[in-house]
């Protein structure tokens, strides 16, 4: 069966530092790969979005990257985070020929103090 | 382009209440259709699904029939449970487009009292 897994789960980082949060999904091959932002009592927002590796499409301009260094590992960053990005991160799959449902992580709460 | 919009919550209800959460759309293309339920604290969860015209999505209690006429994708649950308490999720994706993006809607917080 397949799983998704995110991490940290909860990150608390001031202004002005760096970020990476890691994604990676077991048990499929070559999934539709994507970060989204969920601000506290928002709906989502998408950030990011993957094909295949090193193909990254972003939705929103904004001082956060994605890569996908692998075919199953999807990895957000930051160089400078700003208190604008803390929220609840989510990281999610699909199945790419289908375009069907997507399959979510278990996010990571940012806090940026 | 696609858009989904779902009755504003929140919602609040007892125990055994019956429960409608009003969901319509607009796409380019023939969409399939989903709601999702992202309990506190939590990633979403696939609820169910529906990938045709008439057809019925439903899981644990829960219901959705694809209306193509009225471009919906209603909620319901006879019986609503406190544990179902959560947020709701009403979304959309186009086979073939997009890259397998979904179209999601803001959300509709239930609340269930005892």
């Amino acid at each position: 069966s397949q799983t998704i897994h995110q991490w940290p789960a909860t990150l608390v980082q001031p202004v002005g530092s760096p970020l990476s949060l890691e994604c990676t999904v077991e048990g499929t091959s070559n999934p539709n790969l994507y970060w989204y932002r969920q601000a506290a009592g928002r709906g989502l927002q998408l950030l990011f979005y993957s094909v295949g590796i090193g193909q990254i499409s972003s939705e929103v301009p904004q001082n956060l990257s994605a890569s996908r260094p692998q075919d199953r590992q999807f990895i957000l960053s930051s160089k400078k985070l700003l208190l604008s990005d803390s929220g609840f991160y989510l990281c999610a799959w699909s199945v790419r020929d289908a375009s069907y449902e997507q399959y979510f992580g278990p996010g990571t709460r940012l806090t940026v103090t | 382009g696609n858009s989904v919009t779902q009755m504003e919550g929140p919602v609040t209800l007892s125990e055994e209440a019956f429960l409608t959460i009003n969901c319509t759309y607009t796409a380019t293309g023939y969409p399939s259709l989903f709601w999702y339920v992202q309990y506190p604290g939590e990633g979403l969860q696939l609820l169910l699904k529906a990938t045709k015209a008439d057809d019925k999505g439903s899981n644990k209690g829960f219901e959705a029939t694809y209306r193509k006429e009225t471009t919906s994708f209603h909620l319901e649950k006879g019986s609503v449970q406190v544990s179902d308490s959560a947020v709701y999720f009403c979304a959309l994706s186009v086979v073939g487009t997009n890259a397998g993006k979904s179209t999601f809607g803001d959300g509709t917080t239930l609340t269930v009292k005892p």
